[in-house]
């Protein structure tokens, strides 16, 4: 298995320009998340999806959009690039076992930068 | 809302020395709690996995702890090495579709 794999590893935008982060899963996980991180931060969620065609909103969804058509794919685009979005973007997925949510995996991340 | 919280933010050992990173949360009602560790510019390394029903887990050298009625965490580290060295994040899944909530970290140097 591959686990989770982000496309690009890095990316400079100019204001205003747009995006597709991708994000996949061979793993066979229902959920999966969108987190960034800034410096010295923890991680915030941005949009996760219990399924394919659930989405739903995290604490800081601003700016950006996902779709999720497949269970393997879930990709995060950013519209209208902004100095603000310059952050560490990762992806991550998990399953639940009954009721209880077992460990989340991440992938590598993406380094994104707006000049 | 959940606020984590981790101390130290930084810490500086030689090497072989026992330590302790903790973790503190404001918010008992959790799935789980796990444990992450990051190297610089790298995604995150799932290390350790304690579910709420459990009081701690151990790999290796690493042994992590939950005490949910005080809202702590520990993650003890055995004779370390300078290859510990990295950022340790402490993760909490909450009741929300399981969405983790993090700390800022600590971030670990083992000198040689």
């Amino acid at each position: 298995n591959a686990g989770v794999t982000q496309t690009p590893k890095f990316r400079i935008l100019k204001i205003g320009q747009s995006m597709t982060l991708q994000c996949a899963q061979d793993m066979n996980h229902n959920y999966m998340y969108w987190y960034r991180q800034d410096p010295g931060m923890g991680l915030k969620l941005i949009y996760y999806s219990v399924g394919a065609g659930i989405t739903d909103k995290g604490e800081v969804p601003n700016g950006y959009n996902v779709s999720r058509s497949t269970t393997e794919d879930f990709p995060l685009r950013l519209e209208l690039a902004a100095p603000s979005q310059t952050s560490v973007y990762f992806c991550a997925s998990s399953a639940p076992t009954g009721g209880t949510y077992n460990e989340q995996f991440f992938g590598p991340g993406t380094r994104l930068t707006v000049l | 809302k959940q606020e984590v919280t981790q101390i130290p933010a930084a810490l500086s050992v030689p090497e072989g020395e026992n330590l302790v990173l903790n973790c503190s949360f404001t918010d008992s009602a959790i799935y789980n709690l796990q444990w992450f560790r990051q190297d610089p510019g790298k995604g995150l390394t799932s290390l350790l996995l304690i579910q709420s029903s459990q009081r701690e887990q151990t790999s290796g050298r690493l042994n992590a702890s939950l005490d949910k009625s005080s809202g702590r965490s520990t993650l003890y580290i055995a004779a370390s090495q300078p290859g510990d060295s990295a950022t340790y994040l402490c993760a909490l899944r909450g009741s929300t579709l399981g969405r983790l909530y993090f700390g800022r970290g600590t971030q670990l140097t083992v000198w040689p």
